[in-house]
């Protein structure tokens, strides 16, 4: 079984650019995890989807991100302008059933560097 | 504002020896608890759970302990082995919301020393 897989694995953008990230979750997973982690500090939820459609983004920092699912398969997550502190690792994480009890399947992450 | 905290931010035992990681949480609504542990580069991996109606789950060398009225758990890696050396992160999800995400703490660098 292919795992969750997440493109490009490093991003080094400049400041007010944009920049797209990648989540291709398990195949069959409906439930579809976005979340972060910056430097030293926790990793943080940002945002749940059931198959397209939005659960919870509750942890969504602010309107320059945009986070789509097609068709409930993969997922992109787009930051635009890009700010210096939203650079860290962006983890996607799927899970067949919405309690997760297993644990959920996360990415290798994407690490954005905001220069 | 924490909600679940790791406080040591990095622990070495010796090959053979106890590890035991530490994690508080201070959410009474938490009612599932997970570790993960995770290497460089790469992403979390699930390690072992506990639902707040346990207090001890084990699997293999691993065991995690629940203490509810002290909002603590603890993972137990005994004997420990050089490849359990990554960071540990202790996370917490409360059922009764519409998903399960997971509130993380910050982690615990584990190194095992040969």
């Amino acid at each position: 079984e292919a795992g969750v897989t997440q493109f490009p694995s490093h991003s080094v953008i400049e400041k007010g650019q944009t920049v797209t990230l990648r989540c291709d979750p398990i195949s069959g997973h409906d439930n579809l995890y976005w979340y972060r982690r910056v430097m030293g500090k926790e990793i943080k939820f940002l945002l749940h989807f059931v198959k397209e459609s939005k659960q919870d983004e509750s942890g969504m920092p602010n309107n320059r991100f945009l986070a789509e699912r097609t068709g409930g398969t993969y997922s992109t997550l787009k930051v635009q302008p890009a700010e210096l502190e939203d650079s860290g690792v962006y983890f996607c994480a799927s899970s067949q059933d919405r309690q997760g009890l297993g644990g959920y399947t996360f990415g290798s992450g994407t690490r954005l560097t905001v220069v | 504002d924490q909600q679940v905290k790791q406080n040591s931010p990095s622990l070495s035992v010796q090959e053979g020896r106890i590890s035991i990681l530490n994690c508080d949480y201070t959410n009474s609504m938490f009612d599932y608890f997970l570790w993960y542990k995770k290497y460089p580069a790469e992403g979390p991996t699930f390690l072992i759970s506990i639902s707040s109606i346990k207090d001890k789950n084990e699997d293999g060398r691993f065991t995690v302990f629940l203490n509810k009225s002290a909002k603590h758990l603890s993972l137990h890696i005994v004997p420990s082995q050089p490849g359990d050396s990554a960071v540990y992160f202790c996370a917490a999800s409360a059922s009764g919301g519409s998903n399960y995400k997971l509130t993380f703490g910050k982690g615990t660098l584990l190194t095992v020393n040969p």
